[in-house]
């Protein structure tokens, strides 16, 4: 099993729409987890923390469900400059990164 | 710029040569953090430091890979007899001894013809 397991996508939405992603991960003794974007042969740029039980930025909402061991990502009223790869990662002693899901927002 | 930054950008070398990058990490950061990236994949960890010292080496990194950072500032990463599996992107990320949140640098993609 893989430490972290994304769905690649990809998420083919409308602007104005809700999306959410789920990621999954394998170890229960994680604490710290993250959300990054990485556009299209750019590196990852952090997007959000997520500790305890979650948190909210704006349009971005990140949510810790530890009893299932995943994270998920929702985004209202997505924009096309929405548009990327949204990678999930955790730290215990190293970080370990999903592979990411790739998100279109079409006008 | 405060941010991570690494040298080349860009890479291009021949199967059997070796190459050495560069990373200068975000100049309050204590931990600096070597990864690979390909095509479709997440940043895989291949090492990371706290201050000098490494602490972590991916199982994954051949005895053809080493890195350093002797002042603890700066940092290399260095592929001995590269080969053409070694085409990759490599990332650089540097974070605080109070916050997990990593800062990646822009990456040297490597190109082993």
């Amino acid at each position: 099993r893989k430490e972290v397991e994304q769905d690649p996508g990809p998420f083919n939405v409308p602007e104005g729409a809700t999306v959410a992603f789920n990621c999954t991960y394998s170890n229960s003794a994680s604490q710290s987890f993250f959300w990054y974007r990485q556009d299209c042969r750019k590196e990852p740029k952090l997007l959000m923390s997520v500790y305890s039980s979650g948190n909210e930025d704006g349009r971005f909402t990140a949510q810790l469900n530890r009893a299932s061991q995943y994270i998920s990502l929702l985004i209202r009223d997505s924009k096309l400059s929405d548009s990327a790869t949204y990678l999930c990662a955790y730290n215990f002693n190293k970080f370990y990164f999903g592979s990411g899901t790739k998100l279109n927002v079409k006008p | 710029d405060t941010g991570v930054s690494q040298n080349p950008r860009h890479k291009i070398t021949k199967r059997g040569q070796n190459v050495t990058f560069r990373c200068d990490p975000i100049s309050e950061h204590n931990r600096l953090y070597w990864y690979r990236q390909t095509l479709g994949q997440g940043p895989e960890f291949l090492t990371y430091f706290q201050n000098e010292a490494q602490l972590e080496k991916s199982r994954l990194l051949s005895d053809r890979f080493s890195a350093e950072r002797p002042k603890g500032s700066f940092s290399t990463l260095e592929i001995q007899r590269t080969e053409q599996g070694d085409s990759a992107m490599y990332l650089c990320a540097s974070d605080s001894k109070d916050s997990y949140e990593q800062y990646f640098g822009p990456g040297t993609r490597l190109t082993v013809t």
